[in-house]
């Protein structure tokens, strides 16, 4: 069966700092990769996609993704509480859907 | 606002009701997606369409569950006789293709009581 694995947290960082979210997949023909934010009773929303091994930036966020290793993280620079959100990371598999993890609880206080 | 819209947004029913949920992706998109999300939990993929064409479908997805896309444009998915386990979110998402980006809809909250 097809998995992705998140540490569900909370993972705590103060206000300022950088924010490193994990994700792990098993299937090794996965192509595509996301993570989504997800606050509290409302639907994921992108943050981030990635396809290539390396890094790709996009303002405060950095997707890393190492296809060798099954690995992919987000990482947030200069965290704000707003950030406080649940994390999805998101592997498209060779069939076209999206598996998810469980997703990591952020908190980051002031 | 050109994104995927879902309605209701809430729905709360007794147990061996039927409930019908509807989703309009955006526009242009041919893939559209549905996902039910439990507390605690990420998404989990229930079915999805190329166009009016329903591709795959969930062990997930018992007979009670029923989804169509006439005419390639909004979905409805529709659960019979509802049990207490389908409390929860269901998802709505839409892509260009196969691989590309899902964007999701804000979701139908079901309660079942």
């Amino acid at each position: 069966q097809k998995e992705v694995e998140q540490n569900s947290g909370p993972l705590s960082v103060p206000e300022g700092a950088i924010a490193s979210l994990n994700c792990t997949y098993s299937d090794r023909g996965s192509q595509s990769f996301f993570w989504y934010r997800q606050y509290s009773g409302k639907s994921p929303e992108l943050i981030m996609f990635i396809y290539s091994n390396g890094d790709k930036e996009d303002g405060r966020f950095t997707a890393q993704l190492n296809k060798a290793s099954q690995y992919v993280s987000l990482l947030i620079r200069d965290s704000q509480p707003s950030d406080s959100a649940t994390y999805l990371c998101a592997v498209n598999d060779n069939t076209d859907k999206l598996i998810f993890g469980t997703g990591t609880r952020l908190q980051v206080f002031p | 606002d050109t994104g995927v819209s879902q309605d209701p947004r809430h729905k709360i029913t007794k147990r061996g009701q039927n409930v019908t949920f509807r989703c309009d992706p955006i526009s242009e998109h041919n893939r559209l997606y549905w996902y039910r999300q439990t507390l605690g939990q990420g998404p989990e993929f229930l079915t999805y369409f190329q166009n009016e064409a329903q591709l795959e479908k969930s062990r997930l997805l018992s007979d009670r569950f029923s989804a169509e896309r006439p005419k390639g444009s909004f979905s409805t998915l529709e659960i019979q006789r509802t049990e207490q386990g389908d409390s929860a979110m269901y998802l709505c998402a839409s892509s260009v293709g196969g691989q590309d980006t899902q964007y999701f809809g804000p979701g139908t909250r079901l309660t079942v009581l």
